[in-house]
């Protein structure tokens, strides 16, 4: 079976501070993993995605994610934070045994930005 | 850029009602997905469809769920008998053809609401 925990389901930054959002993943086989972003009223949106290709993973909106499989993590980060970064981030995984398999979310963490 | 729509984006309908909620996945994808979220809740998991038959299903899919693809370019979900649990987002993805079909891609999402 695969999980994932989100640590932390509110992080707040100031705008331009460093953003970092925690996942880690359980899984029995090579996993593939996501991170999707929820903006208010709105469905989910890919940020990025690790399918055992490189290691660190850039994605949209300056966001980027390092999977680290000796830690079984895949946190998220960015640089500096920007307003509209505000919103609510889901990590996922699914099994790399073959397509269509359902993905596995956590609990979400929001993102608040401070002006 | 091709994109996941979901009718209607809002549903309010009576407890013990059928509700049909509707998808129109990306053009040349194959496995189409449901998902639902709860209010504050993380995104769980409901079915996967793929080459007309179902290939996966959760827990929560039981009896009074069942989906639908009724034509090339929808997909439906339907709940016969509608409970006050069933309110939630109902989210429907779909992904390209693999192996492997990683990626998958959320509309808006459906909010439905039983009174």
């Amino acid at each position: 079976a695969q999980s994932v925990t989100q640590l932390g389901s509110h992080v707040s930054v100031s705008e331009g501070a460093l953003v970092l959002l925690r996942c880690n993943y359980s899984s029995s086989v090579p996993p593939y993993l996501f991170w999707y972003v929820q903006y208010p009223n709105q469905g989910l949106q890919l940020l990025l995605k690790y399918t055992s290709a490189a290691t660190l993973v850039k994605g949209i909106n300056g966001f980027e994610a390092e999977f680290k499989k000796s830690e079984t993590s895949f946190h998220l980060t960015k640089p500096s934070a920007h307003m509209s970064d505000a919103a609510e981030y889901f990590c996922a995984v699914s099994s790399t045994r073959s397509g269509n398999t359902p993905l596995v979310f956590g609990k979400g963490t929001r993102l608040s930005v401070i002006a | 850029e091709p994109e996941v729509t979901q009718t209607p984006s809002h549903q309010v309908t009576q407890m013990g009602q059928e509700v049909i909620l509707r998808c129109v996945p990306i053009s040349n994808h194959l496995y189409f997905y449901w998902y639902r979220q709860i209010l504050g809740q993380k995104v769980e998991f409901l079915v996967s469809f793929y080459n007309n038959e179902i290939s996966e299903k959760s827990e929560i899919f039981d009896d009074q769920f069942s989906v639908e693809r009724p034509d090339g370019s929808n997909f439906t979900l339907k709940i016969r008998s509608t409970k006050l649990e069933d309110s939630a987002m109902y989210f429907c993805a779909s992904s390209a053809p693999g192996p492997p079909a990683e990626t998958q891609y959320f509309g808006p999402g459906t909010r439905l609401l039983v009174l």
